[in-house]
């Protein structure tokens, strides 16, 4: 079945510094990928989505210049939170959508739980 | 717009219980699909199913089983004879529409299986 790597599962950094997060499709090509974040008890709440090649859509509320999103290639997305700061501690979890798998087929990656101290 | 309600915030049971989760959705669209997904401790979501707005049967998978009321725009989810290894956050999830066709979550139940 189809597969999403995401990596780290787990950081934790310091005020001020940037982390990036990847999300890799090992056995499809993902032409659109989301990004989720989701605080303790939450539910996921939808930060953008990305289509290779494109420039991510970001949801209402949602600063871009401090979420970057690439998706330069088709098995590669990556979310960099810059000059992160706790409230930037959340859990970030992607999924990747393939025109091939279907307009509803979805696969998430496995989650980064982010600590910002 | 595009709407999931998942009223029940927390819900408790003792093993061998069954309990049933509530879905209520909004949508537009003539089409649709609808998703539940677990979510254990370790946070990964584990996708459980998807249904087609044109399949109104239930669909039953070992204890689980899904109620598709598309009159009153639900989709339960009932799981038979709970275990402990049950207990997880559970999600619905619709399609919010547009050209990506994002997933919109409901807030989930929280559920606690007791032994």
């Amino acid at each position: 079945g189809a597969v999403v790597s995401q990596h780290p599962s787990r950081v934790i950094c310091k005020s001020g510094t940037s982390v990036k997060i990847e999300c890799r499709s090992l056995d499809f090509q993902a032409t659109t990928m989301f990004w989720y974040r989701q605080f303790p008890k939450k539910s996921l709440m939808l930060m953008a989505t990305s289509n290779e090649g494109s420039k991510a859509t970001y949801e209402q509320g949602v600063e871009k210049d401090k979420f970057l999103i690439n998706h330069a290639s088709l098995t590669l997305s990556t979310l960099t939170v810059t000059s992160a700061h706790p409230e930037d501690s959340s859990f970030y979890i992607c999924s990747a959508r393939s025109s091939d798998r279907g307009a509803y087929g979805y696969t998430f990656g496995s989650g980064t739980r982010l600590t910002v101290v | 717009a595009q709407k999931v309600t998942q009223a029940q915030t927390e819900i408790s049971v003792v093993e061998k219980e069954d309990v049933t989760l509530d879905c209520v959705y909004e949508t537009r669209d003539t089409t649709y699909y609808l998703f539940w997904y677990k979510q254990p401790p370790s946070g990964e979501l584990v996708f459980l199913i998807r249904r087609n707005s044109f399949d109104e049967q239930n669909e039953i998978s070992g204890r689980y089983s899904w109620n598709f009321q598309k009159s009153t725009s639900s989709f339960n989810f009932t799981i038979t004879a709970s275990q402990v290894v049950d207990s997880a956050v559970y999600f619905c999830a619709l399609p919010g529409g547009g050209g990506y066709n994002k997933l919109i979550f409901g807030a989930g139940t929280r559920l606690a299986v007791h032994p």
